[in-house]
Parts: C-alpha cells; structure tokens; sequence
C-alpha cells in the first residue's frame, strides 16, 4: 500500500530535549516536506526537500532541522524543543516539485512542556 | 482521534442535504487550487482540484467553484452524507523560483447531523 509514514504518533517531551519525528514514504517521491498545523493558521510549512541531499526552508523553519539521506526518510529534528512547538506535525510527499497533489502522513501530536 | 483545532468555522448540514464550503484566497498569480479533507486522527487527503483557467469541475458528488474576479473558491457536496464530516482545507498553488507552493487555509470544519 502507497502510504506516507511518521513516528512516533504521540511524543510529549520537556523543553530541551532533543527529539527526532520520522518520516518514510514508500512511493520513490522526490519531493517531500513537513508541515506543522496549529488552530487558525492551517498548515504551514516548516522545511522541504526536492530531492536526496536538497532540502530548504519552509514559512516557519526556525527551531527545526531536517536531512534527507536516502530518497524515501525525512526526518525532523528538534534539536532544543521549546513550548511554543507543541502542535501536530505532518509529513507529506508528492511525486516532484511540480507535481501539485501532495500525500500526507497520519501527523505527530507533539506536546512540549 | 487527532483534532485540527477547536477555533474552526464550523458547518452543520442535515444528511442528504447539499454542503457549500467557502475559501478565500489571497494571490491572483495563484494558478491552482486544491481541496482536501482531513479526517480526525488522519492527515489530509485530496478531494478536488482546478486551475485557474478553469471556471467549475466536476467530481463525484463534488463540485469546486472558482470566481477569480473576488478570489473565492468553493466547494459544493452533493447529498452529503455521516462520512463527509471532517475539516476541509482549501490550498493555492503559486509558482516561484523554487517550483510551486502551496498555501493552506484555516479551513472549515463540517458536521454532518443524521
């Protein structure tokens, strides 16, 4: 099945501490990127990748990191969470950078305390 | 379940009736739209899409509405049914150096009464 995983689904940390949210597509998308979603602002976009070692930043990147080593993972990186990140996280895919239909993931509710 | 948000505009339709959900947008060098569903505890999913040479398209049940003159799109659900309640996002596409972007927006939750 064509699908776009994350893990975990539900992380509740203390600010500080590194985190990681994974995530894998079984697709062979080019094109991936992470989004966060809080309430009233819709979904924003944090980082992309266009393709293995090519990433840039999204609307909102400050506070996260990203790396793209093989062609179907792209992890999240939090390196010093702090409240103001808790939100639900979601990872999405599409075939390239031109390509319009993007496939997401089943988010990451992430709390930061 | 994940929810997307408690501060949503919400819609409340009667099973069987048609639905009408309203999306400003905000570029008019957008040249695509989009509309997705999102599911409690699931991420967003494709619904419908159109350009913006496009006046209307058709889905099955569904039906996305484009007046570019006021920058509004909506979309249309025909005999709307309990497996149609979820939040649905309106997105615009716009190209820059980069290749596209999507935009979202807030989106607009439906509850579907039986």
């Amino acid at each position: 099945e064509a699908q776009v995983t994350q893990n975990p689904r539900y992380l509740i940390t203390v600010t500080g501490k590194k985190l990681t949210v994974t995530c894998s597509q079984n697709m062979n998308h080019e094109y991936m990127s992470w989004y966060r979603q809080d309430p009233g602002l819709g979904l924003r976009q944090i980082y992309y990748s266009m393709n293995v070692e090519v990433t840039d930043k999204g609307d909102v990147p400050e506070g996260y990191k990203v790396s793209r080593k093989e062609k179907r993972n792209f992890p999240l990186i939090l390196e010093s969470p702090s409240p103001n990140q808790t939100s639900l996280y979601f990872c999405a895919s599409s075939f390239d950078r031109s390509s319009y239909e993007q496939y997401f993931g089943p988010g990451t509710r992430l709390t930061v305390t | 379940g994940e929810s997307v948000g408690l501060h949503l505009p919400t819609l409340s339709v009667q099973e069987g009736d048609n639905s009408i959900i309203n999306c400003a947008y905000s570029n008019s060098a957008s040249d695509y739209f989009i509309w997705y569903k999102q599911e409690s505890g699931k991420g967003p999913q494709f619904i419908i899409d159109i350009r913006s040479n496009m006046d209307k398209r058709q889905g099955q049940r569904v039906t996305v509405l484009l007046n570019k003159t006021v920058k509004h799109l909506s979309l249309q659900i025909a005999a709307t049914q309990p497996g149609d309640s979820a939040v649905y996002f309106c997105a615009e596409n716009t190209n820059n150096n980069a290749g596209n972007m999507l935009t979202f927006g807030g989106g607009t939750r439906l509850m579907v009464k039986p």
